[in-house]
């Protein structure tokens, strides 16, 4: 069973465009965040969301719109595709474990090319 | 600023030997140090982490390491197999603020 999925795995796509990226887990985590990779390989946090509620906002513009209908799911739409979107985006949620440990588990990603 | 950096982006081993990645970072207030893996295609994985007030954690073939006076840290990973090739990132994190801060990250090759 896949513990975080994303769909679609790869995403071509034209300038402004919009597009929207999904995401479930089966976890059963409170927390999800969506993440940039860039071609570097340079992770970044764009935001967290702990059942349902926005946490952290990393400066993303914003026609990144995140949505998390419930606690398994956080979508990610894109509004007006900038060839610097151009990406591989994950998904990953957590839950605290003892002692404030935790562990992030981190979906598949989801390649985003603009043309 | 914050941040978190590798000394070296790539690391070459052979098949059998031990691998040790190196990181540096900048923010003394970080709670926890964490190592993921992350192979070609994949997610990040969780390998390991290490609470601030420890200097030493072990795991299945793995221990990390973490120099507080000197802000640094490391993976060592014994007995080096085909499968650890990857890219390996270190991150930190603050329990007060559930936000994850990644390195750039080192790519371990690991030659038969």
């Amino acid at each position: 069973d896949t513990a975080v999925s994303q769909t679609p795995k790869y995403l071509v796509t034209q300038m402004g465009n919009d597009k929207s990226i999904k995401c479930e887990q089966n976890l059963g985590h409170d927390t999800m965040y969506w993440y940039k990779q860039d071609s570097k390989k340079f992770l970044k946090i764009m935001f967290s969301y702990n059942n349902k509620e926005l946490i952290i906002n990393e400066t993303v513009p914003n026609r990144f719109s995140p949505k998390s209908p419930d606690k398994a799911h956080l979508n990610l739409h894109i509004n007006s595709l900038e060839l610097g979107d151009s990406a591989v985006y994950f998904c990953a949620s957590s839950q605290p474990l003892i002692q404030g440990r935790y562990e992030q588990y981190f979906g598949p990603g989801t390649r985003l090319t603009v043309t | 600023g914050e941040s978190v950096g590798l000394h070296l982006p790539t690391l070459s081993v052979q098949e059998g030997d031990n691998s040790i990645i190196n990181c540096a970072y900048s923010n003394s207030a970080s709670d926890y140090f964490i190592w993921y893996k992350q192979e070609s295609g994949k997610g990040p994985q969780f390998i390991i982490d290490i609470r601030s007030n420890m200097d030493k954690r072990q795991g299945q073939r793995v221990t990390v390491l973490l120099n507080k006076t000197v802000k640094h840290l490391s993976l060592q990973i014994a007995a080096t197999q085909p499968g650890d090739s990857a890219v390996y990132f270190c991150a930190e994190r603050k329990t007060s603020y559930d936000k994850v801060i990644f390195g750039p990250g080192t790519s371990l090759s690991v030659i038969p």
